[in-house]
């Protein structure tokens, strides 16, 4: 299996663009989820979804950010306006079922906003 | 106060040294302990796990939990330059995936030959 794929894996925009990350979660899996890297914060829960479905969006951080999964192999991160605060190293990652412990990582979105 | 919290380092030491990376936390709901190492310009790779207090020994690499301190350890045996790495603990207080999963800042490990 090729594991998690994102893309694309930098970006580098300016303040108020419109930002879209995309995640293709390991085939079979049925939770896929967003995180945030910085070195401040760490890594951090963004949003997670169970069959397509989002179950907690509680940690997006504002209206900015929008999450989509249309199908159980695509799903999107959307910023929009971009801020210079959101640079961030932006990880899918995805998990097979509900009992399942660990998560499968992508290898990040490295975002630049200048 | 953070949920968790875990020294950044960076940590150094010579080939075939113990390590010993530690992560403390408040929340005494925690059940579910894990260790992550992360490659530079890597997403986490799951490395071992452990469930409520005890020990877990996987190779070169042994994870301790001790609840009643709200403590748990990663201890790497003959550390090996592979191993240079940061190494994140992460924690639930359910199984699998209907729990948030919380994070430690990860500490950076450096073995040098």
């Amino acid at each position: 299996d090729a594991g998690v794929i994102q893309s694309p894996r930098h970006e580098v925009t300016e303040m108020g663009q419109e930002v879209t990350l995309r995640c293709k979660p390991i085939s079979g899996h049925d939770y896929l989820f967003w995180y945030r890297q910085t070195m401040m914060r760490g890594l951090e829960l963004l949003i997670y979804f169970n069959n397509n479905v989002p179950i907690d969006d509680s940690g997006m951080p504002e209206d900015r950010f929008s999450a989509k999964m249309p199908n159980a192999s695509f799903s999107t991160l959307k910023i929009q306006p971009s801020e210079p605060r959101d640079s961030a190293v932006y990880f899918c990652a995805s998990s097979r079922d509900r009992e399942t412990l660990g998560l499968d990582f992508g290898p990040g979105t490295r975002l630049l906003v200048l | 106060q953070k949920e968790v919290e875990q020294d950044p380092g960076p940590l150094s030491v010579p080939e075939g040294a113990i390590v010993s990376l530690n992560c403390t936390y408040s929340n005494s709901a925690f059940q579910y302990f894990m260790w992550y190492r992360q490659y530079s310009r890597k997403g986490p790779e799951l490395l071992m796990y452990t469930y409520s207090s005890g020990n877990k020994e996987d190779g070169r690499f042994t994870a301790q939990v001790d609840k009643s301190s709200k403590y748990i350890s990663l201890f790497i045996r003959d550390s090996q330059p592979s191993d240079s790495a940061t190494y994140l603990c992460a924690m639930s207080a359910t199984r699998g995936n209907t729990g948030k999963l919380i994070f430690g800042q990860g500490t950076t490990l450096q073995v040098k030959p």
